[in-house]
């Protein structure tokens, strides 16, 4: 199976962008690259996802590299309730089971 | 907007014993997943369904067994519980024809003692 690779934390200043990078050199060309968070005592929650073209969404944007083996997920305006674990996830169908990997802890500073 | 359902939030049972857990996805949801959290882990994949039928699997243990009903409810039924069991479980559902995005239930801790 691909994998993903993340930090294991990063840190960001409230009510500023915050860049989530996400390497996955070995996706197969029909891989979805998806993110989920983890709110602390929640279950994992959506954020986003996408095949090729970068995505927009009321959450977040993911920005694809070109040739597909890194992506990076932006939240434009951090705010404390963002603060969670943020996985970046491969899947190989739309309706593939989720192997979580080991994510990034994101601390928002006020 | 109606969300994943899991019942008993809570649960403590002693070593040995028998649990089920059980999860109520979205309505309309036909597909629904099983996933296992450990104190300090990442969720790990235990097995789905879809349509009732078992759709893949992944690390369950053979002590634990899981059915999908008519209605779309799932159980999870855990026998012979050890301390390892201790964990959070999530159960998720998805539509199959939009199944892009997996929504999770709030999960229940179980507590083996």
């Amino acid at each position: 199976d691909a994998k993903t690779t993340q930090p294991n934390s990063m840190e960001s200043n409230e009510e500023e962008p915050v860049h989530l990078p996400c390497n996955h050199s070995t996706i197969s060309g029909t891989d979805y690259i998806h993110w989920y968070r983890q709110l602390p005592s929640q279950g994992p929650e959506y954020v986003i996802h996408g095949l090729t073209s970068n995505v927009n969404n009321r959450m977040a944007s993911l920005a694809i590299a070109e040739d597909r083996k890194s992506s990076t997920l932006i939240l434009h305006r951090a705010t404390l309730r963002d603060a969670a674990v943020y996985y970046c996830i491969l899947r190989f169908t739309p309706d593939d089971k989720i192997i979580f990997g080991k994510g990034t802890r994101l601390h928002i500073l006020p | 907007a109606a969300g994943v359902i899991q019942s008993p939030r809570h649960l403590i049972k002693e070593k040995r014993e028998t649990a089920t857990l059980k999860c109520y996805p979205i309505p309309r949801h036909d597909t629904v997943y099983w996933y296992q959290q450990g104190p300090g882990q990442d969720p790990q994949f235990l097995i789905s369904f879809y349509e009732k039928m078992q759709s893949d699997k992944g690390s369950i243990p053979d002590r634990f067994s899981a059915q999908q009903f008519s209605d779309y409810h799932s159980e999870l039924n855990m026998s012979s519980l050890e301390l390892g069991d201790s964990a959070l479980y999530f159960c998720a559902s998805s539509l199959r024809s939009w199944a892009d995005t997996q929504y999770f239930g709030p999960g229940t801790r179980l507590t083996v003692l």
